[in-house]
């Protein structure tokens, strides 16, 4: 029951540049609330890796930068690392039924 | 830093009650002004966000869940927990505990493999 609608596959060769979205609703993104983002490496936990929509936590390499915009948001990663494939999700909060936290369907990297 | 450790049965059968708890380590569960939150993520499929607790015992649930959820915090175990009634195979995932931090989930614990099967 993701609410935030993601690609569900990108991918790029080592070095290149790529960028996942995240399209929300007037429940969540729309209504003005933060975006944060999250890596899974397949068998692990998710970790935090954009808070506050542009926010690197600490040991968060800089390669990795965000945005949001009206009813959306983006991740970018700059300069394609092989270690950077994994499942990306977006994340909000949402005044809907659907739930305070609400996530997006997840995009899979691959590293080419 | 903040651990999280969940624990409790790997398996459950239908009908019966999911029961799993979360132990925090390196800081106490009753300070700051941290939600702590259940999230659990079916084998192959997204995360889907289940409640929250604050210290003082307060909760909210996911709509989807809230006639089945409970969710119940020790404080002085350092502990949340959380009890998903009427199970069906549909419950089958890796449930996880996590701190909210400004409406983010950023400590997380490493998850736990609950299957419901008989």
């Amino acid at each position: 029951q993701s609410v935030l609608t993601q690609p569900p596959s990108v991918s790029g060769a080592p070095g290149q540049r790529v960028t996942i979205s995240c399209t929300g609703s007037s429940s969540n993104i729309g209504a003005g609330y933060d975006v944060h983002w999250y890596q899974q490496v397949p068998g692990t936990a998710p970790k935090l890796l954009i808070y506050l929509n542009n926010n690197r936590p600490s040991g968060v390499p800089d390669r990795f930068s965000a945005s949001k915009s009206a009813t959306s948001a983006s991740l970018v990663i700059s300069g394609l690392q092989a270690e950077d494939e994994a499942d990306y999700f977006c994340q909000s909060y949402d005044i809907s039924l659907s739930g305070l936290y609400v996530f997006g369907t997840g995009t899979k990297v691959t590293v080419l | 830093q903040v651990q999280l450790q969940e624990s409790g049965p790997g398996l459950v059968k239908p009908s019966q009650t999911l029961s799993l708890t979360c132990t925090v380590s390196g800081g106490s569960i009753s300070s700051g002004s941290y939600f702590w939150s259940w999230i659990r993520q079916p084998a192959g499929k997204g995360l889907e966000w289940i409640g929250r607790i604050y210290n003082s015992g307060s909760t909210s649930y996911n709509p989807s869940l809230k006639s089945r959820v409970t969710i119940s915090v020790d404080t002085s175990k350092n502990q949340f927990s959380l009890r998903l009634s009427s199970v069906t195979a549909a419950d089958t995932a890796v449930y996880f505990c996590a701190r909210v931090v400004a409406r983010a989930f950023d400590q997380w614990g490493q998850g736990a493999l609950v299957t419901v099967s008989s």
